[in-house]
């Protein structure tokens, strides 16, 4: 069974700070990996992809994947409080996605 | 551009009746979308990928004569919820992958909140 796993938080940083969110995947043939950001009642919003190992900066936010160690993660620098949401890790084999249970991200000010 | 479009965003209902939901690519044209279910402070599960002139292919557990899925043209794909009971009120939403992002990345539409009572 393929499994993504993050921790649920919740991760709770001040403004300015960096919030640093992990996932692992289990499905080695995993070709594609992404994060969402979804605020409460709202769809997923996709903010990152990532397809090859090392780091992908957009922005404020930096991707940074590991397929030996079968490991995803999310840098979010200068943290605002409109940041605070839950953040999907998903992991695409042949086309289709798989979710992480998510992690709640609060930023206080 | 990657825009996806739902109606209705809301939907309440009666238990036995059955409820369409449509799913619309407005700038990009689909060959496959996918249906997914999100229950609260639950991640999202895929029930079914759609694909455009063929049957969808649904995800072990989900019922097909339950779930009807027709995706009948390039960008638009409907879920119909036959004799809809409590336990089927949920969010549902549905996604599409541009031809331009390779068919890797999904953009999800904004998701329709039904209620069964």
């Amino acid at each position: 069974q393929k499994e993504v796993e993050q921790n649920s938080g919740p991760l709770s940083v001040p403004e300015g700070a960096i919030a640093s969110l992990n996932c692992t995947y289990s499905d080695r043939v995993s070709q594609s990996f992404f994060w969402y950001r979804q605020y409460s009642g709202k769809s997923p919003e996709l903010i990152m992809s990532i397809y090859s190992n090392g780091d992908k900066e957009d922005g404020r936010f930096t991707a940074q994947l590991n397929k030996a160690s079968q490991y995803v993660s999310l840098l979010i620098r200068d943290s605002q409080p409109s940041d605070s949401a839950t953040y999907l890790c998903a992991v695409s084999s042949y086309g289709k996605l798989t979710f992480g249970q998510g992690t709640i991200l609060t930023v206080h000010p | 551009g990657a825009v996806v479009s739902q109606h209705p965003s809301r939907v309440i209902c009666k238990s036995g009746t059955s409820v369409k939901i449509e799913c619309r690519s407005l700038d990009f044209q689909a060959t496959t979308m996918f249906w997914y279910r999100q229950f609260p402070k639950q991640s999202l599960m895929l029930m079914a990928t759609s694909n455009e002139g063929s049957k969808a292919t649904y995800e072990q557990g989900v019922e097909k004569d339950k779930f009807l899925i027709n995706h009948a043209s390039l960008t638009l794909s409907t879920l119909t919820v036959t004799s809809a009971h409590p336990e089927d009120s949920s969010f549902y939403i549905c996604s599409a992958s541009p031809p331009t992002s390779g068919n890797y990345e999904q953009y999800f539409g904004p998701g329709t909140r039904l209620t069964v009572t």
